[in-house]
């Protein structure tokens, strides 16, 4: 298997515009999450989904940041609009959730600059 | 959620052998003990996992004690490699396993 694939790796854009970031689960696993990382603020969980629903979202910063899930195996994580303290990078994982524990398995993440 | 308290940072030798405990005193009964490593520019890597006493893998070693308040990661023999963050989470498999990062433990290998 890949592993969980994002995109883009890199994303620059200027303040204001819209940005969605990508992600691809891996097959079989059905919760997805999404984070943001910053130095200031270490890893902070955005939302999570499980089988394609959202159950938390309660991460998500403002109402600027948006994110999807229409099918198992894909999501995106849309900012309208951006602004510079945006600036981060957005790591999205899935995880297979049984009885017994489960793991979070992690993207490459996508490092996004809003100038 | 359990809140989770580990040391910010530890250094260490290569070879040696590196603990780290995390203490979760408000540890619920179904949560799970979940340790991850970052590499930098890297998503974390899940590493090892355990509910209670021993676990070991390739990788790792965790330690439960019988009240599962704290639990400790021990890293066979270090290298340089290790050098990394080291989370420690604790959470369960209610609703989707909610997954939440704390500031993790920094581990710096000395040659």
């Amino acid at each position: 298997d890949a592993g969980v694939i994002q995109s883009p790796r890199h994303e620059v854009t200027e303040m204001g515009q819209e940005v969605t970031l990508r992600c691809k689960p891996i097959s079989g696993h059905n919760s997805l999450f999404w984070y943001r990382q910053t130095m200031m603020r270490g890893l902070e969980l955005l939302i999570y989904f499980n089988n394609n629903v959202p159950i938390d979202d309660s991460g998500m910063p403002e109402d600027r940041f948006s994110a999807k899930m229409p099918n198992a195996s894909f999501s995106t994580l849309k900012i309208q609009p951006s602004e510079p303290r945006d600036s981060a990078v957005y790591f999205c994982a899935s995880s297979l959730v049984r009885t017994g524990g489960s793991a979070a398995f992690f993207g490459q993440g996508t490092r996004l600059t809003v100038v | 959620l359990a809140k989770t308290t580990q040391p910010i940072s530890m250094d260490s030798y290569e070879g040696q052998e590196v603990n780290i405990t995390c203490s979760h005193n408000n540890i619920a009964t179904n949560d799970y003990i979940t340790w991850y490593q970052q590499f930098p520019s890297q998503g974390p890597r899940f590493i090892i996992q355990g509910y209670k006493t021993k676990v070991t893998n390739e990788v790792a070693s965790l330690f439960i004690p019988a009240d599962r308040k704290s639990s400790t990661l021990s890293l066979p023999r270090v290298s340089l490699s290790d050098t990394a963050v080291y989370y420690c989470l604790v959470g369960d498999n209610t609703g989707g396993f909610k997954t939440i990062f704390g500031a993790g433990t920094r581990l710096f290998v000395k040659a």
